[in-house]
């Protein structure tokens, strides 16, 4: 059965703090991992992954997948309050690559 | 351009009833899925599809009967509401292939009273 482990559940800091997000999986046919931000509505896309040690960069966000040990890391330098949402991995597998499935998330609080 | 479009967005059911949630996307992608979040929890698959008449079960199937026969449709069917199904549903779509984004519906938010 596919596994995604996301840790920490929640995490709150203050503004200007880095912050490291995991996120471990076992799935089967595995191609490349997703990670997507969630504010209270449908979750909107951040990166894909589908090399290991090659990071990707998107401003103060970046992220980066080991598939020999199963998991990746997302970071956001010098957080905002804007950055407060729920944090989503999810790796793609199965038949035909069309499986995707979620971690539970990471709850992310930033304060002023 | 519309991308995924779910239907209704808000839905109160009563315990034993019956009904449809619709997934519609415009962007001839072949795969597609539906999800349930929880309160605090993140995405649950329910069932997915990799291509118009090929579906497949996900994490919680139970309660749920999905099918696909077209490319751009892909209906969830609540067989007998149970108050456990109170949730908020989405809906996503991918382009075939190994490395593609999801697209997601706007959620339906489903109260089972």
């Amino acid at each position: 059965e596919d596994k995604v482990v996301q840790s920490p559940l929640s995490l709150v800091v203050h503004e200007g703090d880095t912050v490291t997000l995991n996120c471990s999986y076992e799935v089967t046919n595995f191609r490349s991992l997703l990670w997507y931000k969630q504010e209270k509505k449908a979750p909107t896309f951040l990166f894909m992954l589908t090399s290991s040690g090659i990071e990707k960069k998107s401003g103060r966000l970046s992220s980066i997948l080991d598939k020999k040990e199963l998991f990746s890391i997302l970071n956001i330098t010098a957080t905002q309050t804007g950055d407060s949402a729920v944090y989503l991995c999810a790796p793609a597998g199965g038949t035909s690559y069309g499986k995707l499935t979620f971690g539970q998330g990471t709850i992310l609080t930033v304060h002023p | 351009n519309a991308g995924v479009t779910q239907t209704p967005k808000f839905q109160v059911l009563k315990t034993g009833q019956s009904m449809t949630l619709q997934c519609a996307q415009d962007m001839n992608h072949e795969y597609m899925s539906w999800y349930r979040q929880d309160p605090g929890m993140g995405l649950r698959l329910i069932h997915y599809s990799v291509g118009a008449g090929i579906t497949d079960q996900g994490e919680v199937p139970n309660g749920y009967n999905v099918s696909r026969s077209t490319t751009e449709d892909f209906p969830l069917r609540l067989l007998s509401a149970a108050p456990s199904q109170t949730s908020v549903y989405f809906c996503a779509s991918r382009s075939g292939g190994s490395a593609t984004e999801a697209f997601f519906g706007q959620g339906t938010r489903l109260t089972v009273v």
